[in-house]
């Protein structure tokens, strides 16, 4: 059981925009920022959104971020077969006193 | 670039203490830049975060591992390194050694080694 909570599944077609939720609490998300990584299989997670809605350095403009109150989303927009990725959000928790993520969810590009 | 890569057994008999090392290039240890952290995932399952070390010797842990886990620097071989004792078959995963700039959260890691599977198993 994740303490932030993510759908465990996600598909869309090519070219769609798909959006992905994350939810948390008031010592989790409500009160830190929240950061998005796409994990291929058998690799280790990328960065892809960081601070809720800045993008590092080479993500492409298609992968946004945002947040409102203690739930946070990813939005994905022109959806790419490349997509095709477990992706997970993560946060500080302040109650934990460590770092949360979610359970991940599967993208599938249909 | 910083690259990171672990290193250690793969397996460890129930009990017995699981003992990684991570190789960091392109970074020094010693500056105190960084977060060196450790984060696993158990066989089809999401990712867990097992702490951090930064500013050569502060640690965070997860709570539910904390009594069990050690994350210590090794400056002379630029590593960090971690200790878990006491496994059992649900340590099982592939463990991964990471890093970010002190500059900005050890949450948002910029730097991944590529895993490595441990099993505990006798």
């Amino acid at each position: 059981q994740s303490v932030l909570t993510q759908p465990p599944s996600a598909s869309g077609t090519p070219g769609q925009r798909v959006t992905i939720s994350c939810s948390g609490s008031s010592s989790n998300i409500g009160s830190n920022t929240v950061n998005w990584y796409k994990q291929l299989p058998g690799t280790a997670p990328k960065l892809l959104i960081y601070s809720n809605n800045q993008r590092p350095s080479g993500v492409p403009d298609r992968f946004s971020g945002s947040k409102s109150g203690s739930s946070a989303s990813l939005a994905i927009s022109g959806l790419q077969s490349e997509d095709e990725a477990d992706y997970y959000c993560a946060a500080w928790d302040d109650s934990l006193n460590g770092v949360v993520f979610g359970g991940g969810t599967k993208l599938t590009v249909l | 670039q910083v690259q990171l890569q672990e290193s250690g057994p793969g397996l460890v008999k129930p009990s017995q203490t699981l003992s990684l090392a991570c190789t960091v290039s392109g970074a020094s240890i010693s500056s105190g830049g960084y977060y060196w952290s450790w984060i696993r995932q158990h066989p089809g399952e999401g990712l867990e975060w097992i702490g951090y070390i930064y500013k050569s010797g502060s640690t965070f842990y997860n709570p539910s591992l904390k009594s069990r886990l050690t994350i210590s620097v090794d400056t002379s071989k630029n590593q960090f390194s971690l200790k878990l004792s006491s496994v059992t078959a649900a340590d099982t995963a592939v463990y991964f050694c990471a890093g970010t700039p002190y500059s900005g959260s050890p949450v948002a890691i910029d730097y991944w080694g590529q895993g490595t599977l441990v099993t505990v198993s006798s």
